[in-house]
C-alpha cells in the first residue's frame, strides 16, 4: 500500500494564480481531510468528507474548493493564490465510524509558497 | 469554544529522563488523539483513546475525562524521540478534529 499520497510536493504561485492539490489513498478510507500548517499554529482544519459525493468546511474554507467523486481521491482547490495562503499543506485520511474520527494517516505534505 | 492547550510548548531533556506532555481541552470528546511530527515534516499517529490509558513501547498515554486532560509520557528517552508531539481532539457531535499547537521536544545525548 502506497497509503496517503500528495503531489505536488512543492509549488510556488504567483498572486491570483490557481492550482489543485492532489490527494490519493489506497486504503479504502471513507473519511478525508485538508490541514494547513502555519509556524507558531497548529494544524488546521480546511475542508473534509466523509465518504464520496460528501463534503464538509473546516475552520478555514475560505479561498479553497474540494470535491469527492471517489473514495480514493480528495483533490483540493487553490480558486486565486494569496500570500496569506503560504503554507504546508497535509492531506490525512480514516476509517469513518459514525461521530468519531479515527486514527488518521496523513501524506507527506506540499510546501506552498504564493508570491 | 472548543479548544486544545498543550503545554508545555518547547522541553529539553537529557536522554534516558522522563518526558510528560500535557494536553487539555474545554468540552466534552468522542475521543482524543496524540501525534508525532519528525523533524522531516512527516506526521504519524501514536495514539487513539477515549478513556484509561494506551502503552506502545516506551510511550504511553493516559486520559482522564472527569477533568478533561490527558498526558502523553516518554520512558527511557532517546535522542530519536525529538519531534513535535500533538494533541487533537475530536469533539463530542463534531466529526473533525481540533489541534492543539504541539509541544517541541529534544532530547540532548
Amino acid at each position: 500500500n502506497a497509503g496517503v499520497t500528495q503531489t505536488p510536493k512543492f509549488q510556488v504561485l504567483k498572486t491570483g494564480q490557481s492550482m489543485t492539490l492532489q490527494c490519493a489513498q489506497d486504503m479504502n478510507h471513507e473519511y478525508m481531510s485538508w490541514y494547513r500548517q502555519d509556524p507558531g499554529m497548529g494544524l488546521r482544519l480546511i475542508h473534509y468528507s466523509v465518504g464520496a459525493g460528501i463534503t464538509d468546511q473546516g475552520e478555514v474554507p475560505n479561498g479553497y474548493n474540494v470535491s469527492r467523486s471517489t473514495t480514493e481521491d480528495f483533490p483540493l482547490r487553490l480558486l486565486s493564490a494569496a500570500p496569506s495562503q503560504t503554507s504546508v499543506y497535509f492531506c490525512a485520511s480514516s476509517l469513518n465510524r459514525g461521530p468519531t474520527v479515527y486514527e488518521q494517516y496523513f501524506g507527506p505534505g506540499t510546501r506552498l509558497t504564493v508570491t | 469554544k472548543n479548544e486544545v492547550e498543550q503545554s508545555p510548548q518547547n522541553l529539553t531533556a537529557q536522554e534516558g529522563e522522563f518526558i510528560t506532555i500535557n494536553c487539555s481541552y474545554s468540552v466534552g470528546i468522542s475521543a482524543l488523539h496524540w501525534l508525532q511530527q519528525h523533524p522531516g515534516g512527516g506526521i504519524v499517529s501514536l495514539f487513539m483513546l477515549s478513556s484509561g490509558k494506551k502503552k506502545h513501547g516506551r510511550l504511553i498515554a493516559t486520559i482522564n475525562v472527569q477533568e478533561k486532560h490527558s498526558s502523553l509520557h516518554i520512558t527511557a528517552s532517546h535522542p530519536r524521540d525529538s519531534a513535535v508531539y500533538i494533541c487533537a481532539v475530536g469533539f463530542q457531535g463534531a466529526q473533525k478534529l481540533v489541534f492543539g499547537q504541539g509541544t517541541r521536544l529534544t532530547i540532548n545525548p
